[in-house]
C-alpha cells in the first residue's frame, strides 16, 4: 500500500510556542491531504481538507489561524499549532488521497503526532 | 442522525476463531465507498479493505473480507483465523459521492483476541 510519512511523533512544548506537523505520501501524488484530531477513546475528527495549490477548507469549530495548513506541493502538507496551550494537548494525524488507486481514492494515513503542551 | 454505526463498543475472541465486526450506514446517495482501518494502539490508521456500492462482488483483502448487504445497508468485516496482532480498533468509515473524498466515520469497535 501506499505510505504516508508524519513527523514528528510526539512533541512536548511550552505553552504559546508554535509547532509544525509534517505529512508526506511519498510513493504517490497526494492533491488532497486531510488533517485530524483525535481523542482518546474517540474516532477521529476532521479538522480540515487541504488542496494542493490552494487554501485549505476547515471543518465548523476550527480555527484557521490556530491550525495553519498548508500544502504546497503534491507530496507534502503541513499543520501548525500556532501558540499552543494545553487545551490543543491531542493526537493529530493525517491522511492522504491516493487519487491513483484505481480510482477508489483511499486515503493512507501517517503514523499520527501526539502533541502535550505544558 | 448516525451516518455509520459500529454497535459493538469491544469484543473478545479466541485466538484462531473468525471474527464479525458490524458497521451499518445511512445514506441516500446511490454512489459511496466502505472503508474498514485498524488501529493498533501505537496509532496509525491502517487500511485493510475497501467497498464500492457498485462493486458486485464482497471485497476481500487476505484474511478479511466484507459482508456488504447493500439492501440492509450493512458492511460488516470478517476477519479469519484471528491472531494476537489483530487487537486493536477497527472503524468503519464511509465516502459518499458528493462529499468532496471526506470520509464519515463509526465510533470504532475495540477487537482484543485471547491467546
Amino acid at each position: 500500500g501506499a505510505v504516508v510519512s508524519q513527523h514528528p511523533s510526539r512533541v512536548i512544548c511550552k505553552s504559546g510556542t508554535s509547532v509544525k506537523i509534517e505529512c508526506r505520501s511519498l510513493d504517490f501524488q497526494a492533491t488532497t491531504m486531510f488533517w485530524y484530531r483525535q481523542f482518546p477513546k474517540q474516532s477521529l475528527m476532521l479538522m480540515a481538507t487541504s488542496n494542493e495549490g490552494s487554501k485549505a477548507t476547515y471543518e465548523q469549530g476550527v480555527e484557521k489561524d490556530k491550525f495553519l495548513i498548508n500544502h504546497a506541493s503534491l507530496t507534502l502538507s503541513t499543520l501548525t499549532v500556532t501558540s499552543a496551550h494545553p487545551e490543543d494537548s491531542s493526537f493529530y494525524i493525517c491522511s492522504a488521497r491516493d487519487r491513483g488507486s484505481l480510482a477508489k481514492n483511499i486515503q493512507y494515513f501517517g503514523a499520527g503526532t501526539r502533541l502535550s503542551v505544558l | 442522525a448516525q451516518k455509520i454505526t459500529q454497535t459493538q463498543p469491544g469484543m473478545f475472541v479466541q485466538e484462531k476463531e473468525a471474527v464479525t465486526l458490524d458497521c451499518t450506514y445511512d445514506t441516500s446517495d446511490p454512489s459511496y465507498g466502505l472503508f474498514w482501518y485498524k488501529q493498533p494502539s501505537s496509532g496509525e490508521m491502517i487500511f485493510l479493505i475497501y467497498q464500492g456500492s457498485y462493486d458486485q462482488q464482497n471485497a476481500t483483502e487476505g484474511r478479511y473480507s466484507l459482508n456488504f448487504q447493500k439492501a440492509r445497508k450493512s458492511a460488516n468485516l470478517v476477519i479469519s483465523a484471528s491472531q494476537l496482532g489483530d487487537s486493536a480498533m477497527y472503524f468503519c468509515a464511509m465516502r459518499e459521492e458528493k462529499s468532496n473524498y471526506q470520509l464519515i466515520w463509526g465510533a470504532g469497535t475495540k477487537l482484543i483476541i485471547k491467546p
